[in-house]
């Protein structure tokens, strides 16, 4: 059965702080792999990630896709209040299948 | 000028009832979907539609009916609604293709509370 796998479920840091969000997948047919910022209204795509494209940054966002691990990893690094909300993972096979994670819960405080 | 909107943003109902949520995209995509999201926060997939066809129907019950008039809108509409349908609804775009473009736009939400 393909699923999406976030951890920590839940993360608090400080101000200034660098964090790291893990996600892990067991799929058929992998084609991408997507981030997504929650706050109180829809998720906000942040980065697609796939064979021909393992590493993307924005700003202090940064995510890489381990396709040996089966993995990827969204980095924040000067983490701001700005930066609380619920971190998404997606993954694509084949077909017009999504598959999230439970998402991540970010937490910054000043 | 909204992508993918949502109408109502909130639904407050009795069990027993039917009631309708729509979605329309302006987009120009050919794929819509319906996401239940519970308490907990996790995004589930209902339904898919590819050009005005069913293509993801995952494990939901049959109350749930999703229609789908053009390629702009797909509704959702639930029939004889519990007290567990109460979560948020989202509707998504995307364009398939056999690149790589898998990115979905999300419509702002429907909280659905079923009292």
């Amino acid at each position: 059965e393909d699923k999406v796998v976030q951890s920590p479920l839940s993360l608090v840091v400080h101000e200034g702080d660098t964090v790291t969000l893990n996600c892990s997948y067991e799929v058929t047919n992998f084609r991408s792999l997507l981030w997504y910022k929650q706050e109180k209204k829809a998720p906000t795509f942040l980065f697609m990630l796939t064979s021909s494209g393992i590493e993307k940054k924005s700003g202090r966002l940064s995510s890489i896709l381990d396709k040996k691990e089966l993995s990827s990893i969204l980095n924040i690094t000067a983490t701001q209040t700005g930066d609380s909300a619920i971190y998404l993972c997606a993954v694509a096979p084949t077909g017009n299948q999504f598959y999230f994670g439970t998402g991540t819960s970010l937490t910054v405080i000043p | 000028d909204t992508a993918v909107s949502q109408t109502p943003k909130y639904l407050v109902t009795q069990m027993g009832n039917d009631k309708s949520i729509k979605c329309e995209q302006n987009l120009g995509h050919d794929t819509m979907y319906w996401y239940k999201q519970d308490s907990k926060k996790f995004l589930k997939i209902m339904f898919s539609y590819n050009n005005k066809e069913l293509i993801i129907n995952e494990t939901v019950p049959n109350r749930f009916s999703p229609k789908s008039p053009d390629k702009a809108h797909l509704n959702l509409h639930i029939n004889s609604l519990e007290l567990g349908d109460s979560a948020v609804y989202f509707c998504a775009s995307s364009q398939w293709e056999r690149q790589l473009t898998d990115t979905q736009y999300f419509g702002p939400g429907t909280r659905l509370t079923v009292l």
